[in-house]
Parts: C-alpha cells; sequence; structure tokens
C-alpha cells in the first residue's frame, strides 16, 4: 500500500526560476513530514522537515508547506540553482519508519 | 569520513547463493535502520534497531532475511538462499537517541544484483 505518493515523476525548471515538488499521503499517523534528495551513487541526504502540527518551514531557499486537509504537502525552491538537480524524496514518518514517495527527478536549466 | 558506511558497495551473486551486508553507523548514533531500493521506487523500510535490540521488522523481511547488531555498533544483513526479486539497493541509515524527527544519516548504499 502506497501510503505517500509523488506523482510528478520528473520537473524541468530554468535557473533562477521557482522548483514546486509535490506530494501526497494518506495516513493521518504521521507525525513528521520530510524531503531528501539524492545524487547519483550517493545515499539520500536529509534537506527539510515539517512536524505535523505546523503547516510551514522555512530554511534558506526551500520551504516545505504542509495542508493536513487534504493531506498535501508541497516543496518549494526558490531560487533554483544548477547544484539542486537531484532526485528529491517525499517521505513521512511514523513509529520509527519513514514512507516514501517514488521520487522527482529534478533537472535545473542554465 | 564519519559518515555511514557500508560494504561492499555492489554485490553480484547467483540465484540461490547466501550474501552479508555489513553497516557502520555513525559512532554516536544507537539507531540504526535498513531500507530496501528498488527501481523507479523510494527507498522501503525493512527493519529498525535501538542499539543491540531489533524492535522492528517490516512484512517485507522474509524469513530469509536476518539482520544482526551485535553489541549495539554495526550491523550485518544477510540474505539467504537468494532469488532475483531480491536485486536492489540496500540502505543502510543511523539516527542518534533523543526525540525522534525522521532525519537519518544514509549510507552510500550496497547493491545487489542476483543472476
Amino acid at each position: 500500500d502506497q501510503q505517500v505518493k509523488q506523482n510528478s515523476p520528473s520537473l524541468s525548471v530554468q535557473e533562477g526560476r521557482i522548483s514546486i515538488l509535490n506530494c501526497d499521503y494518506t495516513n493521518s499517523m504521521f507525525d513528521y513530514f520530510l524531503w531528501y534528495k539524492k545524487y547519483p551513487a550517493e545515499g539520500p541526504t536529509f534537506l527539510i522537515s515539517i512536524s505535523s502540527i505546523k503547516d510551514k518551514n522555512e530554511d534558506g531557499r526551500f520551504t516545505v508547506f504542509l495542508n493536513k486537509s487534504a493531506k498535501h504537502l508541497s516543496l518549494h525552491i526558490v531560487p533554483s540553482q544548477p547544484g539542486d538537480s537531484a532526485v528529491y524524496f517525499c517521505a513521512a514518518s511514523n513509529d520509527y519508519k519513514l514512507s516514501f514517495g517514488a521520487g522527482t527527478t529534478v533537472t535545473v536549466r542554465a | 569520513d564519519t559518515g555511514v558506511s557500508q560494504d561492499p558497495r555492489h554485490k553480484i551473486t547467483k540465484r540461490g547463493q547466501n550474501v552479508t551486508f555489513r553497516c557502520d553507523p555513525i559512532s554516536e548514533h544507537n539507531r540504526l535502520y535498513w531500507y530496501r531500493q528498488t527501481l523507479g521506487q523510494g527507498p522501503e523500510f525493512l527493519t529498525y534497531f535501538q542499539n543491540e535490540a531489533q524492535l522492528e521488522k517490516s512484512r517485507l523481511l522474509s524469513d530469509r532475511f536476518s539482520a544482526e547488531r551485535p553489541k549495539g555498533s554495526f550491523s550485518t544483513l544477510e540474505i539467504q538462499r537468494t532469488e532475483q526479486g531480491d536485486s536492489a539497493m540496500y540502505l543502510c541509515a543511523s539516527s542518534p537517541s533523543g526525540r525522534y524527527t525522521g532525519e537519518l544519516f544514509f549510507g552510500e548504499g550496497s547493491r545487489l544484483t542476483v543472476l
């Protein structure tokens, strides 16, 4: 059962513009939502998270928004930079387990 | 380098053989996790240790899989009688004690190919 879904497998954006990545979930018991970034031949690295009791968390160029009623979260990257080209995984946490989406490949064009 | 270390990075084996992967977590982290990632999918939870105690196992972890963490330090994941469906990237991660927030530190993974 896929509890976390990323419906866009890829996203292409011009350097300097905003990247918006979306994620939907089904389990109301998730207590934290996270975004991980993955480069080829490396393990995922933590990017940003949000508690289920918040609706927004910002860290530099990265902002995560949580809409609990819609069971939806999004990641905004502003401005996008070439080094942001990677696979981004949405994840949700419950009882020491992370459930991941399938990932969105972001390509930042110069 | 003080990150999570996994060995071997790549393993090619024939169906029916046994394989073992090792994970060395960040030294001060008492929580250790194993995940599996197949092509085009996100990582899937397999099991979780707090110190040497295995506290959670996914139903994905069939009886051919066994994980250990003796003395609460490094961990091993063994797959017996490998099948082609076991081909995947096996990721190890660790996290410190204290309030769990989902922030894990992943290793680079061990890629298994079963022929």
